[in-house]
């Protein structure tokens, strides 16, 4: 069973407001991912990270921004939310060594700006 | 750049009939393929995975997924399902060889009516 966690699990804010989704993950995993999901569609990778002060931006532009001062916590802040950022917001996380590893998923964040 | 069609967004059926859930992906180069499921209110669990050998893959549940390269397909089987396999399955894929992240396709609803 995976060990992610994703707080809070629903948010609700009223436009303008700054916010930040809390990630993390207890197993260690070196590659950590955040994932936009709206009914529908494809999720669309839209920040990940190697590891400690490692941060790319992913497929689909956002704006948002990550930070990953330690290897098991990797957040996501909107420094002035808008009702265009209502979406569930799913984490996940991955071991780098290998030919393939699993990627784990956490809950998810279903936002809702107002 | 790859894509993943999953042809179906919504498959309706009863209790204890066969399902397929089709998946077609664009690479023409050598990929890994997978299967995840979304429970409601819950993070996406892998079901199955393709990453070399055999063509026929099984996974957990009950479920399998025959690679097809020929047809660039990914097709989900599972030959009697089940009230508790009422989910969102999506489709996803990722060059192998290397470290790229997972391209998902816009998910299948299934329905299992009793």
């Amino acid at each position: 069973e995976a060990d992610i966690y994703q707080t809070p699990r629903y948010l609700v804010i009223g436009t303008g407001k700054k916010i930040t989704l809390e990630c993390s993950q207890t197993m260690g995993h070196d590659k950590m991912y955040w994932y936009q999901q709206d009914p529908g569609m494809e999720l669309h990778l839209i920040h990940y990270s190697y590891g400690v002060n490692s941060t790319e931006k992913g497929d689909l532009s956002s704006e948002s921004t990550v930070s990953r001062i330690r290897t098991e916590h990797f957040p996501l802040t909107l420094e002035s939310a808008r009702p265009s950022h209502t979406s569930q917001y799913l984490c996940a996380s991955t071991r780098m060594q290998g030919a393939y590893n699993e990627q784990f998923f956490g809950p998810g964040t279903r936002l809702t700006v107002l | 750049a790859q894509s993943v069609t999953q042809l179906d967004s919504q498959v309706p059926v009863f209790e204890e009939a066969p399902v397929e859930l089709r998946c077609n992906y664009s690479s023409s180069v050598s990929v890994y393929l997978f299967w995840y499921v979304q429970y409601p209110n819950q993070g996406l669990q892998l079901l199955l995975k393709y990453l070399s050998g055999s063509t026929l893959v099984k996974g957990i549940n009950g479920f399998e997924a025959e690679f097809n390269k020929s047809q660039t397909s990914f097709h989900l089987r599972k030959p009697s399902v089940h009230i508790s396999d009422t989910a969102e399955y999506f489709c996803a894929v990722r060059s192998s060889g290397s470290q790229g992240n997972l391209i998902f396709g816009k998910g299948t609803k299934l329905s299992v009516k009793p």
